[in-house]
């Protein structure tokens, strides 16, 4: 089946750390998209990319980087710098037709401790 | 930029009640426009589009139609069911020189009952 997929489903931070998040799509898209979610609130674009090797910081990128070395492949990191980390993270890809549509992974909760 | 503006939740019905969920936007020319479901937990799935004015999406019983005059793409279903309880985001497409981005509203929370 075709789909996006991101891991963990939890994740836990420990003040200082680095963690990573996974987004993997099948769906040959060209373009992912990184989201962050607030509990009551809407979605806050933190980077994407349209095409390999490629990527443009969002409206929140600050604290938060990421890599595009493969088609199928945008993974996050959240640094140390990102000081409230607490939230829901979505990984959206989009094949660049069907007038800008996005398709969104699972997500993941990160917690720090 | 463009902006989408939507009717603050939660909105509580009764099953088999008719759903409005008021969406108006603000952008340049006529982009495209999206509703988003997402129940608890999970991401978002798209719902339906509507590509240029004047257009109907549909999917699943509910129903929005693209009105460039009032810049409005209200969401309908004529009879809820207590499994459509989730947050309904309304979202338009930007772009940004060759790169194309969704802005969102703010979500509005559905909650049917029995």
């Amino acid at each position: 089946d075709g789909g996006i997929t991101q891991s963990p489903k939890y994740l836990f931070r420990k003040e200082g750390q680095n963690v990573t998040l996974s987004c993997e799509q099948n769906l040959n898209h060209d373009a992912m998209y990184w989201y962050r979610q607030d509990p009551g609130q809407g979605l806050r674009l933190i980077y994407y990319s349209q095409i390999v090797n490629d990527f443009q910081k969002g409206d929140i990128a600050e604290g938060y980087s990421v890599s595009r070395e493969k088609k199928e492949s945008f993974p996050l990191t959240v640094t140390s710098a990102q000081k409230n980390p607490t939230a829901f993270y979505l990984c959206a890809s989009s094949p660049g037709h069907e007038g800008g549509a996005q398709y969104f992974g699972p997500g993941t909760r990160l917690l720090v401790l | 930029g463009n902006s989408v503006t939507q009717m603050e939740g939660p909105v509580t019905l009764s099953e088999e009640a008719f759903l409005t969920i008021n969406c108006t936007y603000t952008a340049t020319g006529y982009p495209s426009l999206f509703w988003y479901v997402q129940y608890p937990g999970e991401g978002l799935q798209l719902l339906l589009k509507a590509t240029k004015a004047d257009d109907k999406g549909s999917n699943k019983g509910f129903e929005a139609t693209y009105r460039k005059e009032t810049t409005s793409f209200h969401l309908e279903k004529g009879s809820v069911q207590v499994s459509d309880s989730a947050v309904y985001f309304c979202a338009t497409r930007t772009r940004t020189g060759t790169a194309s981005k969704l802005t969102f509203g703010t979500g509005t929370r559905l909650q049917v009952t029995l």
